[in-house]
């Protein structure tokens, strides 16, 4: 049972552009959603978290915005550069321990 | 990824055989993951331990067992390697505030 779910395995945007990435969940005791960035042959690496209490989090380029009612986040980068081109994971914090579950991840792919 | 040292970064094993993956943090953090990455499935929770001496099994422990030698260490064991064991396998600890992790930079290991 596949508790976050990102259904786009990939995406593709041009420089200059708005690329937006969705995450849908299913658990409802999730508290805190975060997105990581991974590039080939390294570890994921944090980019921005946002706790359910909030709707909203903006980082400089990027913003999570988190829809309860739905169950769904959704990463917005503006404006797309090539260096985002990476895989990206979604998140969710449920239960003790800070235990992360992640989505399949989503490849994003910047064109100049 | 500073904080998060893994060792080794690569290993091919043949079937049956044993091996200890390695890794230590230096962020005094309590609690740390052992995630594996597979193509199209994400990052799955092998085990954790929320503090030294305690270990928990995650979503895959099958075939897996952990040791967390003190606060810094926390090693990953397969005791009697299977192709299904092919992935690439990351260590974290947490960041601390956001909720979020630090990675490592993961093995790769290849089971022939």
């Amino acid at each position: 049972d596949q508790q976050v779910k990102q259904n786009s395995p990939s995406l593709s945007v041009q420089e200059g552009r708005i690329s937006i990435l969705n995450c849908d969940y299913t658990n409802s005791m999730f508290d805190y959603f975060l997105w990581y960035k991974k590039y080939p042959a390294e570890g994921p690496t944090f980019l921005i978290s946002i706790s359910s209490i909030k709707d909203k989090n903006e980082d400089g380029r990027f913003t999570v915005f988190l829809n309860k009612s739905a169950k769904h986040l959704s990463l917005h980068i503006v404006p797309s550069q090539p260096g985002d081109s990476a895989v990206y994971f979604c998140a969710a914090r449920g239960g003790s321990n800070y235990k992360l579950t992640f989505g399949k991840g989503t490849l994003l792919t910047v064109n100049p | 990824n500073a904080g998060v040292t893994q060792t080794p970064k690569f290993q091919v094993l043949k079937t049956g055989q044993s091996m200890t993956l390695q890794c230590a943090q230096d962020m005094n953090h309590n609690s740390m993951y052992w995630y594996r990455q597979d193509p199209g499935m994400g990052l799955r929770l092998i085990y954790y331990s929320a503090s030294e001496g305690t270990t928990d099994k995650g979503e895959v422990p099958n075939g897996y067992n952990v040791s967390r030698l003190n606060k810094r260490e926390f090693s990953l064991r397969l005791e009697s390697a299977a192709p299904s064991q092919t992935s690439v396998y990351f260590c974290a600890t947490l960041i601390g505030g956001n909720y979020g992790y630090t990675f490592g930079s993961g093995t790769r290991l290849t089971v022939v």
